[in-house]
């Protein structure tokens, strides 16, 4: 069973410039997080799609970020204009359900560096 | 609110050694407890997790945790350190939100 795919793996830009991160979840997955991975700490949640659906997206800074999930499946995480401060990893996650206990698949992440 | 300390940001043992890394929550409500282990560019994997059943709880790899609510607690243990347990360790918390709150992290370093 192939894993979250995340792309690219690795990204440097200009600040101010825009920038997209793609996440593909594992197949029959309906439940899809986005994290943000500062350097030295935790993930900290940014997004959570039920299907097409955000159903929490507190933690999104939506003056510059947006987020879509088309059709309850791929997803992309947008920044425009990225500033340096987002230098940060950006994980991917998905879960087979809604519940708390199902288990959380991530991906490997999608490293941004603002220059 | 709901919060996750890891005490120590660099555990180092010596291969065979007792692994043992600290996670304390704080949560006013009956928390959900994990333990990601985090691989250098890779994902966060699943070790453990606490789901108000048994209190002591095994996971992957030959790890352990044991959740004590009196100490608001749930560290992890393993027996005897490989040299392949070198990763961070992620402590976390969900009460139900379906969110996870994440700790800072533990790095093991495993010395032959």
């Amino acid at each position: 069973e192939a894993g979250v795919v995340q792309s690219p793996r690795y990204k440097i830009i200009e600040k101010k410039q825009p920038v997209a991160f793609w996440c593909n979840p594992i197949s029959g997955h309906n439940t899809l997080y986005w994290y943000l991975q500062n350097l030295g700490q935790g993930p900290e949640l940014l997004i959570r799609y039920e299907n097409e659906e955000a159903v929490d997206d507190s933690q999104l800074p939506k003056d510059r970020f947006s987020a879509e999930r088309l059709k309850g499946v791929d997803s992309t995480l947008k920044i425009q204009p990225a500033e340096l401060g987002d230098s940060a990893v950006y994980l991917c996650a998905s879960s087979l359900g809604r519940e708390v206990f199902n288990e959380q698949f991530f991906g490997p992440g999608t490293r941004l560096t603002v220059l | 609110a709901q919060s996750v300390t890891q005490l120590g940001s660099h555990v180092s043992v010596s291969e065979g050694a007792l692994v043992l890394l600290r996670c304390n929550y704080s949560s006013s409500v009956p928390p959900y407890l994990f333990w990601y282990v985090q691989y250098p560019n890779q994902g966060l994997q699943l070790l453990l997790k606490y789901t108000s059943a048994a209190t002591l709880v095994k996971g992957i790899n030959g790890f352990e945790a044991e959740f004590k609510k009196s100490e608001t607690s749930f560290h992890l243990t393993k027996p005897s350190a490989h040299m392949s347990d070198a990763a961070e360790y992620f402590c976390a918390v969900d009460t139900g939100r379906r969110a996870l709150t994440f700790g800072s992290g533990t790095r093991l370093q495993v010395q032959p």
